[in-house]
């Protein structure tokens, strides 16, 4: 199915340990987003990346690396991870000139502890 | 800060009702998109109007944008209890970041 897929769905970490949220998008978009969802404060964007080979910060990139390895991957690196970066993660692909907004992945869960 | 600030945090209707859900933004817009969040799910584009639109149309959905006001508006008629879900706007002032609300909550009893 046409889509974005995140892996892995759920994560439980250490503070302090680090790991790498996977996204891939199989529309040929160009845009690619990484947004965290909390309780009561709606999505946050937290790096996004306008075409391959650009990325930028959105409104909360502190505590995270990003990668466009490619047209259709964009992953999300939390180096060290805290327990502030426990939320929900969304990843997220467009082709804004085609006006059918943004295609969501459907979530990574993670808990730092 | 957020972009969108949707009004009413939560919104509880009967079967058959209509559901209106406002949003308001701070700066000016080139468009503004509405999706739906069915809970523990990823979101779902229903919308997205420019800021040279006023009103679109989408089976039951009505979105209306004031660039005046500063503000859209989403009208579910004849809402479903497969309506229930949360409702984001969110708002661009470029051409690839959009700024989404916190969200209203609907529920729709059967």
């Amino acid at each position: 199915n046409a889509g974005v897929t995140q892996t892995p769905k759920f994560q439980v970490l250490k503070t302090g340990q680090s790991m790498t949220l996977q996204c891939a998008q199989d529309m040929n978009h160009n845009s690619m987003y990484w947004y965290r969802q909390d309780p009561g404060m709606g999505l946050r964007l937290i790096y996004y990346s306008a075409s391959e080979g650009t990325t930028d910060k959105g409104e909360v990139p502190n505590g995270y690396n990003v990668s466009r390895l490619n047209k259709r991957e964009f992953s999300l690196r939390l180096e060290s991870a805290a327990p502030s970066q426990t939320s929900v993660y969304f990843c997220a692909s467009s082709d804004l000139g085609t006006g059918y907004g943004y295609t969501f992945g459907s979530g990574t869960r993670l808990t730092v502890v | 800060s957020q972009q969108g600030e949707e009004d009413p945090q939560a919104l509880s209707i009967q079967e058959g009702e209509n559901a209106t859900m406002n949003c308001s933004y701070k700066t000016s817009i080139n468009n503004l998109q509405w999706y739906r969040q069915n809970s523990g799910r990823g979101l779902v584009h229903l919308i997205l109007i420019r800021s040279n639109e006023r009103e679109k149309h989408s089976g039951r959905l009505r979105v209306t944008l004031d660039t005046s006001k500063k503000s859209s508006s989403l009208l579910i008629t004849a809402s479903r209890a497969a309506d229930t879900a949360s409702y984001f706007c969110a708002a661009s002032s470029g051409t690839y970041k959009y700024i989404f609300g916190t969200g209203t909550r609907l529920k729709v009893l059967a």
